[in-house]
């Protein structure tokens, strides 16, 4: 099956601190990828999607300045969480669309903490 | 407004039962069933999936039954297992737009007992 990498897959970081986490489709590519993020014991909620070469369309209420999104290549997106405060902390997960498919695969997810 | 309503919140089993989670979906345009589980700080994995044309699809000891009718979806689990215990999702991705984004249930935690 199709895979996706994501790293770090654990990250603690200081207040004010920006954190990246990479999103990387290993055997296949990826014309869309999505960012989620997931608090304890609830669903996920889409954050942003990216699509290669293009500015990401974020969802309503998710802050574009703080959270960075790029989609530098069709295996590469990259979400960068800019001057972490500790509400901040939650998981972070990646998926990934290849091209022509519905099918979406997902990154381990990246716990980030910030203290 | 949640397009994919999930329930139960929480199932528990014993060992050799048959788990059933349901989903119901209001948009029409969806296409494209996945179920997905995921298991804690873990990323969630597909584990099975189907397209409306047609009505059930199994694969090893999972199943999907989609009644297109009623707008509904469900997953049955044969033979569960303790290691299936999970957070268990689905989700309907309208791919056929440009943005192809998915909207998710709100999950069911499956505890199998030994």
């Amino acid at each position: 099956g199709a895979v996706v990498s994501q790293h770090p897959s654990r990250v603690i970081c200081k207040s004010g601190t920006s954190v990246k986490i990479e999103c990387r489709s290993l055997d296949f590519q990826a014309t869309t990828m999505f960012w989620y993020r997931q608090f304890p014991k609830q669903s996920l909620m889409l954050m942003a999607t990216s699509n290669e070469g293009s500015k990401a369309t974020y969802e309503q209420g998710v802050e574009k300045d703080k959270f960075l999104i790029n989609h530098a290549s069709l295996t590469l997106s990259t979400l960068t969480v800019t001057s972490a405060h500790p509400e901040d902390s939650s998981f972070y997960i990646c998926s990934a669309r290849a091209v022509g498919g519905p099918e979406a695969f997902f990154g381990q997810g990246t716990r980030l903490t910030v203290v | 407004q949640q397009q994919v309503k999930q329930s139960p919140q929480s199932l528990i089993v014993q060992k050799g039962g048959i788990p059933i989670i349901n989903c119901a979906y209001e948009n029409t345009a969806f296409d494209y069933f996945p179920w997905y589980q995921q298991f804690p700080g873990k990323g969630p994995a597909l584990l099975i999936a189907i397209r409306p044309d047609v009505s059930e699809k199994k694969e090893g000891r999972f199943t999907i039954s989609f009644n297109k009718s009623a707008k509904q979806f469900s997953l049955h689990i044969m033979d569960s297992q303790p290691g299936d215990s999970a957070t268990y999702f689905c989700a309907a991705p309208l791919h056929n737009t440009n943005a192809g984004k998915s909207t998710f249930g709100d999950g069911t935690t499956l505890t199998v007992k030994p």
